[in-house]
């Protein structure tokens, strides 16, 4: 079954740095990898995801890449803000195989102070 | 409904009692998922309906544990004979099955489970 793996498990940045956060996947069919925000006792939300026919994509401070030749994505955040600080999931799916599944990483519990 | 809803949000049950989780997912999502979150974890994959059927089972921990849907809607998880360890919080998660590309799934906030 599909492996995902995310580093760093913790960051910590200065209020305008940028973070990234990546992540590497087992099953070369994985076709979509989403991310998740996660606030403190708040559910999981998507924030951006990208599909395994592009390479990159943007929305305003955020922006995921996709290396599909490596098996590894990840997720940018630029001009960071304190309200960005939360858990952070990487997840990769099969959804075009018969197992409709996401599997997440770990998680990474980004810090930004002021 | 608008979102996932979840029910009970929080549940405090004593060591070796059953509990029942409820998941009402999105309305028109066929696939339902649950996933258990650990105090400090990542998510971790329980089962996965599509429609009424669970076609992947494997991330259940053991027979303790078990889910049904029906109506192609509403999904209830059980935790016989619970354990402390079984402490988590408990996700249901909903999509569409429309696309080869990958479908959004949209977390409820979650069942809070604690045994004691």
């Amino acid at each position: 079954g599909e492996n995902v793996e995310q580093h760093p498990s913790t960051l910590s940045v200065q209020e305008g740095d940028s973070a990234v956060i990546k992540c590497t996947y087992s099953d070369s069919a994985s076709n979509y990898f989403p991310w998740y925000k996660q606030e403190l006792g708040k559910r999981p939300q998507l924030i951006i995801d990208i599909r395994s026919n592009v390479g990159e994509k943007k929305d305003q401070r955020i922006a995921v890449t996709l290396n599909k030749t490596a098996k590894h994505f990840s997720l940018h955040i630029t001009e960071t803000q304190p309200e960005d600080s939360a858990v952070y999931f990487c997840a990769a799916d099969n959804s075009g195989g018969s197992n409709y599944k996401l599997t997440f990483g770990k998680g990474t519990l980004l810090t930004v102070n002021p | 409904g608008a979102g996932v809803s979840q029910s009970p949000s929080n549940k405090v049950t004593e060591k070796g009692k059953d509990v029942e989780l409820r998941c009402d997912p999105i309305s028109g999502h066929t696939a339902l998922y649950w996933y258990r979150q650990s105090l400090g974890q990542g998510l971790e994959f329980l089962i996965y309906f599509q429609g009424n059927s669970a076609p992947d089972k494997s991330g259940l921990p053991s027979d303790r544990f078990s889910a049904e849907r029906t109506g192609g809607s509403v999904s209830t998880l059980t935790i016989q004979r619970t354990q402390q360890e079984d402490s988590a919080v408990y996700l249901c998660a909903s999509s569409y099955q429309d696309s080869p590309w990958g479908n959004t799934i949209y977390f409820g906030e979650g069942s809070w489970l604690t045994v004691v």
